[in-house]
């Protein structure tokens, strides 16, 4: 009963350094994503993958770049991390099939990244 | 654009109640409420659909003014568990597919005490 499974779960990087979240669902679920949060701002959408070899961003994908590897698994790259990602990084998936709305969506348990 | 909740925070003693609000600019499709803990991820509660279908939690009651594009959380007999963040994802009603996106709002912090 894994669900969504996110590695690190706590990073330190050094600005300018790169580094790569990794995600993974055992529910066969189609569609997955990445949030970031901040104090006071809620969950923000940085990109997310309809299905399996299909990307596109979301509201903040400035500074991130997204693999998604197969249909289990769905990675979030730091090509050059800033003092500004420090946050609080989920990995989320949803079932149903690819057109479909209204479905459940579960979080992984969270990545903290501070960056200095 | 961010669902708005309201209020920002409420404290309650056990058993007591509480609503918490969102409301949207945009249509929606559907609303989705989340509580989250100190440290944890989101925890689904709830989905209230366009055209009155829920499916979520038993303890926990919400409804959906699909017209007015708002939803209200009802927390009735409050207890200690129920302490944490609480968020409402909204998934757009907008042309095409949403992809299960949600934009949620800032969260209400709901803290109970004994």
């Amino acid at each position: 009963n894994a669900g969504v499974t996110q590695t690190p779960k706590f990073q330190v990087l050094k600005t300018g350094q790169s580094m790569t979240l990794q995600c993974a669902q055992d529910m066969n679920h189609n569609s997955m994503y990445w949030y970031r949060q901040d104090p006071g701002m809620g969950l923000r959408l940085i990109y997310y993958s309809a299905s399996e070899g299909t990307t596109d961003k979301g509201e903040v994908p400035n500074g991130y770049n997204v693999s998604r590897l197969n249909k289990r698994e769905f990675s979030l790259r730091l090509e050059s991390a800033a003092p500004s990602q420090t946050s609080v990084y989920f990995c989320a998936s949803s079932g149903g099939q690819v057109f479909d709305r209204g479905n459940t969506i579960y979080f992984g348990e969270g990545s903290w990244l501070t960056v200095v | 654009q961010q669902p708005v909740q309201s209020p920002q925070a409420v404290i309650l003693r056990e058993g007591e109640d509480a609503v918490i609000n969102c409301s949207s600019s945009k249509a929606l499709y559907s609303v989705h409420w989340y509580r989250q803990k100190h440290g944890e991820a989101p925890v689904f509660l709830m989905i209230l659909l366009k055209g009155g279908e829920q499916k979520g939690h038993e303890k926990i009651s919400a409804s959906f003014n699909e017209k007015k594009q708002q939803s209200s959380l009802y927390l009735t007999a409050s207890q200690l568990s129920y302490s944490g963040t609480y968020f409402c994802g909204t998934e757009s009603n907008a042309g095409g597919t949403s992809y299960g996106k949600l934009t949620f709002g800032q969260g209400t912090i709901l803290t109970v005490h004994p």
